[in-house]
Formats: C-alpha cells, structure tokens, sequence
C-alpha cells in the first residue's frame, strides 16, 4: 500500500512564476491536507479538503494561493505569481478519520 | 487561540541516556494529541496518537502519556537512529477543519555514541 505521494520533490520557481504542487492520498483515504513549514517555523495548517470540494481554507493566503482534490486525479495546491517568501516544504497529509498521514513534501524555492 | 508548546527545543542526549520531551498545549475540548517524527528532509513519520488524560502509549524506546494540560515522550536508552525533530500536535474540536492539527515547533533530538 503506498504511501502519500507528492511531487516533485523539489522545485525551483523564479519571482513571478506559478507553482503547481501535487499530492496523491494514500489508497481509501478521502480527507487531504495541506500544510507549510516555513524554515524555523512549525508546520501550519493551510487548507483541507474532501473530494470536488473545499472544507476549510482557513489557513491559506486570500490571494495566489488555491487548492483542489478533483474526483480524479491528485489533489493540487497552486501557488500564482510566486514570491521569495512562498520559500518552504509544503506537505500533503491524508487521513481516513483522525490520524494524518504525512508524504515527503515538496521543498519550492523561489529564486 | 489554541496553543502548543514545545520543551526544549534541542536536546542532545548521550547513547542510553534516558529523557523525556514536553510538549504542553491550551486548547478547548481536546479531540486529540499526536506525536510525530520527522527526519531531516523528511515529511512528518505518525508514532502516536493519545485521546484522554491518563492514556499511555508505547513504541520500543518511546513511551507517550496524557495529562489535562500537557504530554510527555518518554526515551528509554535512546540509540543514535532516535535522532530526529519530535513534534507534537493537537487536534481541536471544530467540524469545518476536519481533523486538521495545530503544531508545536518541535523538540530536535540529538543521541550521540
């Protein structure tokens, strides 16, 4: 059974660019997560989702960010317009009920 | 506003130099508080999950308990491949955030041989 997949690992985007980041949940699960962990910072709820819908975008910037879990197909987070600050690991995590599952990450840097 | 406290924020602990890690939390009507691992690079690895004060938790080395206020991680005789940032999380009472967690910034264990 895989894990949580995102990808890419990495990615280097210049200022002004998008970012597309991918997450695939683990096989079952119906409950995506976002979160971002800023250098020094702990990880920080960003957005959570079921699938075709968005549950709680609490935690996402009002702008440039947005997020989908489409009926087929990863869940993506996108990222408009990039800036220097957008540097971080965001990470997917996807639960069938109450334990969260984490995948590796995706480490963007915006140059 | 939820919190989560984390203590200390670096340990670094000889090989067999047994510790624990806190991590205290304000949080109205707790659903949940979870420990994790996370290695460098890595994404967050589950270890435990604890729902009520007074539940204890084990996992070779590592040993998670509950009070109404704060949690411990217990490491018995750690080996260097317990190093790793341990982070706690609780998880608030609030159905339009799903099971969404609230993080401590992380304890950064170091056991050398």
């Amino acid at each position: 059974n895989a894990g949580v997949m995102q990808n890419p690992r990495h990615l280097v985007r210049r200022r002004g660019q998008e970012a597309r980041l991918r997450c695939s949940p683990m096989k079952g699960h119906s409950h995506v997560y976002w979160y971002r962990q800023l250098p020094e910072e702990g990880l920080k709820f960003m957005v959570y989702l079921q699938k075709e819908n968005i549950i709680d975008e609490s935690g996402m910037p009002k702008e440039r960010f947005s997020a989908e879990f489409p009926k087929e197909g990863p869940s993506i987070l996108r990222i408009q317009q990039v800036v220097r600050g957008d540097s971080a690991a965001y990470f997917c995590a996807s639960s069938p009920s109450s334990e969260a599952f984490f995948g590796q990450g995706t480490r963007l840097t915006v140059v | 506003e939820d919190q989560v406290t984390q203590s200390p924020e670096a340990l670094r602990l000889q090989e067999g130099e047994s510790s624990s890690l806190n991590c205290s939390y304000t949080v109205s009507g707790l659903r949940g508080l979870f420990w994790y691992r996370q290695d460098p690079g890595k994404g967050p690895e589950f270890l435990f999950t604890l729902y009520s004060a007074g539940e204890e938790k084990e996992k070779e080395r590592l040993k998670a308990t509950l009070t109404k206020k704060e949690s411990f991680l217990h490491i018995t005789a750690p080996k260097p491949e317990d190093s790793a940032t341990y982070l706690c999380a609780v998880q608030a009472p609030g159905s339009n955030s799903g099971y969404a967690l609230n993080f401590g910034k992380g304890t950064s264990l170091l056991v050398t041989p």
